[in-house]
């Protein structure tokens, strides 16, 4: 049983547009949320993350929100720049633990 | 070193073959991860350790992983008796610190491949 999913295999966005990825999860004991963004052949790059205390968590284009009631998070990329191409991961954990359970990712294509 | 380093980025086995997979983390990190990342899906937990001290092994998925990081720095995963199974993309992240505040640096990973 996927204990966190991100339903769309794949997102095609215009260039400055708004990028959304969705990520929906079953645990109700996960209190702690980061997206990492992940290159071909690179190993996944940390982007953000969410405390559960928050709903929302900004970082220059990147936000992230949280709603606990819907176990549902989502990340925002606004304006989507060409560099922002590359499979993004949701990932969560209880009480703030080392163990991290992902999702199996989007990818994000940001087309001309 | 700049960043987390796995060595080597390719692997291919024989099935019953055994191989060791070399993890370099940035040094002074105190954590560090194996991950196991199948074709398609997210990366899932292999083990943990806290310095030289593994306090996780739960995620290894047979007794024929085994890790190691006996100084505390580079760590190994052994894999014993390779399976087709076992074949995936193998990562390593490390970490200053032993909360998620910053995340974790993660290496590029060594994709093995059991034929």
């Amino acid at each position: 049983d996927q204990q966190v999913k991100q339903n769309s295999p794949s997102l095609s966005v215009q260039e400055g547009r708004i990028s959304i990825l969705n990520c929906d999860y079953t645990n109700s004991m996960f209190d702690y949320f980061l997206w990492y963004k992940k290159y071909p052949a690179e190993g996944p790059t940390f982007l953000i993350s969410i405390s559960s205390i928050k709903d929302k968590n900004e970082d220059g284009r990147f936000t992230v929100f949280l709603n606990k009631s819907a176990k549902h998070l989502s990340l925002h990329i606004v304006p989507s720049q060409p560099g922002d191409s590359a499979v993004y991961f949701c990932a969560a954990s209880a009480r703030s633990n080392y163990q991290l359970i992902w999702g199996a990712g989007t990818k994000l294509i940001i087309k001309p | 070193g700049a960043g987390v380093s796995q060595s080597p980025r390719y692997k291919v086995a024989k099935r019953g073959q055994d191989v060791a997979l070399r993890c370099d983390p940035i040094s002074g990190h105190v954590s560090l991860f194996w991950y196991q990342q199948a074709l398609g899906q997210g990366p899932e937990f292999l083990t943990y350790f806290q310095n030289e001290a593994q306090l996780d092994k739960s995620g290894l998925p047979s007794d024929r992983f085994f890790a190691e990081r006996p100084e505390g720095s580079v760590s190994t995963l052994k894999i014993q008796r390779t399976q087709q199974e076992d074949s995936a993309v193998y990562l390593c992240a490390s970490s200053a610190r032993v909360d998620l505040n910053y995340g974790y640096t993660f290496g590029s990973g060594t994709r093995l491949t059991v034929v």
